[in-house]
């Protein structure tokens, strides 16, 4: 199976600081069509997974544009330009290049 | 509007097979390319995928669990199924649905069922 490391587990930050989270794999995520099946879920606690970003740097609808993302084959990041509090959660990532599919460990974004 | 709900027994005794249903509205799983998958979450594994089926009744299963797994649809009434066969302790955690666009995209999920495994 792949695996999905992510890092840092703990991130603490201020609103409006801009921080990043990354998220390696233990193998190449470009698929034989020329996609990479890599995803961003943002986990509010109480709540289930939201999608944030898809195939890497796609931005799903209705999430705002603070969030980005970028990499290619083993290296991933996801970028917040300018925390807000309601981006408090836990971060995971996912790929669904390789069956199964498979998640990071998340990383948790905490206030300051 | 998009929407997944999931259900289930709540608790179950070692041994046992679980039912899960997974209502939704919003789509329809006989749309070209549309799929629902089966993901759970518990504190010692995380984030764990399970199963996905498609629209044309395609079914595909995570190999550390596929002997224990079935997977199912009725498309008239908008739900999909999943059944775990010998639940055990381990097996404790929130079961989510969602809705996997293409395959590729979970962009829905439901709010998910606790399911706790005790004797």
């Amino acid at each position: 199976d792949v695996v999905l490391t992510q890092t840092p587990p703990t991130l603490s930050a201020t609103i409006g600081q801009s921080v990043s989270i990354s998220c390696r794999s233990s193998q190449s995520l470009l698929d034989s069509d020329g996609d990479t099946y890599l995803n961003w879920f943002l986990q509010r606690p109480g709540q289930s997974p939201q999608l944030l970003i898809y195939s890497v740097s796609n931005l799903e609808s209705g999430v705002p544009n603070r969030f980005s993302g970028s990499g290619s084959e083993t290296d991933f990041t996801l970028k917040i330009s300018g925390v807000e509090a309601e981006d408090l959660g836990v971060y995971y990532c996912m790929q669904v290049t390789h069956a199964p599919y498979t998640f990071g460990a998340g990383t948790k974004l905490e206030l300051k | 509007q998009v929407t997944l709900k999931e259900s289930g027994p709540g608790i179950l005794q070692p041994s046992q097979t679980l039912s899960l249903t997974c209502s939704f509205s919003g789509f329809s799983l006989s749309t070209y390319g549309m799929c629902v998958g089966w993901i759970r979450q518990s504190s010692g594994k995380g984030l764990e995928w399970l199963a996905n089926i498609w629209w044309n009744d395609y079914k595909y299963y995570n190999p550390s669990l596929k002997n224990r797994l079935t997977i199912s649809k009725d498309t008239s009434n908008n739900q999909a199924f999943l059944k775990i066969t010998n639940m055990d302790t381990a097996d404790t955690a929130t079961y989510y649905c969602a809705r996997n666009y293409g395959g590729y995209r979970l962009d829905h999920w439901g709010q998910g069922v606790m399911v706790t495994v005790s004797s």
